[in-house]
């Protein structure tokens, strides 16, 4: 079974500018997450998708970052206009039930450097 | 709101035991743990289910005290590839859905 695919996995950009991530899931996983995780910290759930609805952004900064999830599947993430903060690696994980309890399978992650 | 660990850094021979903690001040569905190693993303490691249930790696234990909102791993007989960061994960019912936090992370040192 393929695991979270991620890309790009690094990736460098100057301040104000923007930059997307993609995230594809395990196949058939219902809900899928984005995390930012900024060096020696646990990961920071930006938002949380149930096939292409989204259940939970209440940690988004929403006037710079967007995320949506195509045909339930495929999902983006989005920075704009990038700020130093901003540095950080950003993981897709996604799991295969809509209620609680099922485990999160992580993909590699991209690693943001804003400079 | 996010769930604190402890400790927060433990360094062990090989061999030997360690217990984490997790602890919450919501009341919470579940509790999961990960290990992350560096410059690698987390992988699962157990589940706890207000109620009981547990499902996980044969060769990991853990425990959750529903009443204390607390949840405790245990590592025993460590091996050098337990070490990593350990993270809890819970679960808590709120707004229409569960909610999702990770803890503040357990750094593990496991030394020949």
């Amino acid at each position: 079974e393929a695991g979270v695919a991620q890309s790009p996995r690094y990736k460098i950009i100057e301040k104000r500018q923007s930059v997307a991530f993609w995230c594809n899931p395990i196949s058939g996983h219902a809900t899928l997450y984005w995390y930012q995780q900024i060096l020696g910290q646990g990961p920071k759930l930006l938002i949380q998708f149930q096939n292409n609805g989204v259940v939970d952004d209440s940690q988004l900064p929403k006037d710079r970052f967007s995320a949506e999830r195509l045909k339930g599947v495929d999902s983006t993430l989005k920075i704009q206009p990038a700020k130093l903060e901003d540095s950080a690696v950003y993981l897709c994980a996604s799991s295969p039930g809509v209620t609680g309890g099922y485990e999160q399978y992580f993909g590699p992650g991209t690693r943001l450097t804003v400079t | 709101q996010q769930p604190v660990q402890s400790p927060q850094a433990v360094i062990l021979r090989e061999g030997e035991d360690a217990v984490i903690n997790c602890s919450s001040s919501k009341a919470l569905y579940s509790v999961h743990w990960y290990r992350q190693k560096h410059g690698e993303a987390p992988v699962f490691l157990m589940i706890l289910l207000k109620g009981g249930e547990q499902k996980g790696h044969e060769k990991i234990s853990a425990s959750f005290n529903e009443k204390k909102q607390q949840s405790s791993l245990y590592l025993t007989a460590s091996q050098l590839s337990y070490s990593g960061t350990y993270f809890c994960g819970t679960e808590r019912w709120g707004s229409g859905t569960y909610k999702y936090i990770f803890g503040t992370g357990t750094r593990l040192k496991v030394l020949a």
